[in-house]
């Protein structure tokens, strides 16, 4: 079974800092997709970031980038510069290429951006 | 692009009726769509996903005759919870792929509907 971990249910940030949330996982598949949603207050799940297994280079958006270590099944999400929207609930998510499609969720890291 | 709709943001209804959630695709074209629950401070769970044409594929222990699925057209797909409980309260979310973008792979949620059963 396919199973994705965060081990930190809730971290914090100072404005203008860097945070890097962790997420583990497990699988038997060779090719699939990683994400990180984001969300906020309003629930509304938004993607942060995408990254294709297959792919060695870790995947940018602006300030979110990752850090995929495919051998030791990690994909953290680093924010620089903190803003205070950056303040939500991220969820890290993997699918297997093709399949069932599906979407495995992690349970949640609460983000809290301090001014 | 990839915008995902749903209707209504909330609902309040009384317990043993039934409850209609739309989740709409506004600029693309569906062929699946997902449904989720997601209860306070926890992550999402999928209950089913829709396959417009053909019957939904519904997750080990969501029953489906609860949680009717229609996926009638390729921007539509309803979710009906029937003879609603109070334990039905929920959050719940749909989503949709793109097939017209590169990363297929990729689900777009919509904002989400409260439902309260009294």
């Amino acid at each position: 079974a396919q199973t994705v971990t965060q081990s930190q249910p809730e971290m914090s940030v100072q404005e203008a800092e860097t945070v890097t949330l962790s997420c583990t996982y497990d699988t038997s598949e060779s090719d699939y997709y990683l994400f990180w949603y984001k969300q906020p207050p309003s629930r509304q799940m938004i993607l942060v970031i995408r990254q294709e297994a297959y792919k060695q280079q870790n995947a940018t958006e602006n300030r979110f980038s990752v850090n995929f270590q495919k051998a030791a099944k990690s994909f953290s999400l680093k924010i620089s510069d903190s803003q205070l929207g950056d303040a939500a609930m991220y969820f890290c998510a993997f699918t297997p290429q093709g399949g069932s499609e599906k979407l495995v969720f992690g349970k949640g890291t609460k983000l809290t951006v301090n001014p | 692009g990839a915008v995902v709709s749903q209707h209504p943001s909330r609902v309040i209804c009384k317990s043993g009726t039934s409850v209609k959630i739309e989740c709409r695709s506004l600029d693309f074209q569906a062929t699946t769509m997902f449904w989720y629950r997601q209860f306070p401070k926890k992550s999402l769970m999928l209950m089913a996903t829709s396959n417009e044409g053909s019957k939904a594929t519904y997750e080990q222990g969501v029953e489906k005759d609860k949680f009717l699925i229609n996926h009638a057209s390729l921007t539509l797909s309803t979710l009906t919870v029937t003879s609603a409980h109070p334990e039905d309260s929920s959050f719940y979310i749909c989503s949709a792929r793109d097939p017209r973008r590169s990363t297929t792979d990729t689900q777009y949620f919509g904002p989400g509907t409260r439902l309260t059963v009294l």
